[in-house]
């Protein structure tokens, strides 16, 4: 069964640049078909698709977020991660990785169990 | 981009109610909708996708419908195990979700 599991700082001070890292196992990344993307949920509100990664490294990003978020692959790891730059508290929420099915990675069908950040001074 | 609408936000329902969820998408998307339930402190768990396909595992009481600008997620048969966060998302332009219904108990 394809398992998920994010690793972040939890807690971090506004204008660092953390980094979150989604390990995958029970498949390969490298086996291609599938994209591996990130999605946030601010506490209480509603989800946000930040972008994806296929295993080659071709990456697509919501327009919006586009400028703070990068995302990178590391097959021999089996794991993707997710770079936020200059955050601040509005980027305080749980981050999904997920793995993105159809033919161009259009829905989730598996997703890690998500983990919390929190920007705080 | 694509704005997703969600109506009603909160639904009360009893057990055994046939509930219905609209989502109504900014412009046209055909059928390029999935529908995920999510419960609290849990990740989303994806229910239907192209419209009203449904994933493997998802009970039969679960349905999708629509195409274009207005879906619907039904529940046949509201059951305990229900009652939750339901999100739709259309992927015909990027990605973006809906507000969110939460389906709690009457």
């Amino acid at each position: 069964q394809l398992q998920l599991q994010e690793s972040g700082p939890g807690l971090v001070k506004p204008s660092e640049t953390p980094t979150l890292t989604c390990t995958v196992s029970g498949g390969s990344i490298s086996s291609g078909s599938y994209y591996w993307g990130w999605v946030r949920q601010p506490p209480g509100k509603a989800l946000e698709w930040i972008g994806a990664i296929y295993y080659n490294g071709n990456t697509y990003y919501s327009p919006p977020l586009k400028s703070r978020f990068t995302i990178s692959v590391d097959t021999s790891r089996n794991q993707f991660s997710l770079r936020l730059s200059s955050v601040t508290a509005a980027d305080t929420a749980v981050y999904y990785c997920a793995r993105q099915s159809g033919a161009f990675g259009y829905y989730f069908d598996f997703w890690g169990q998500g983990t919390l950040v929190t920007v705080s001074s | 981009d694509i704005q997703m609408t969600q109506s009603p936000s909160t639904l009360s329902a009893s057990v055994g109610d046939r509930v219905t969820i609209t989502c109504r998408a900014s412009q046209s998307i055909s059928n390029s909708l999935a529908w995920y339930q999510q419960k609290p402190g849990k990740a989303p768990k994806l229910l239907i996708y192209m419209a009203s396909t449904l994933e493997s595992g998802v009970p039969s009481r679960f349905s999708g419908s629509g195409s274009g600008t207005e879906f619907t997620l039904t529940i046949s048969s509201l059951q305990p195990d229900d009652f939750a966060t339901y999100y739709c998302q259309q992927y015909k332009y990027y990605k973006s979700f809906g507000q969110g219904t939460k389906v709690e108990i009457k």
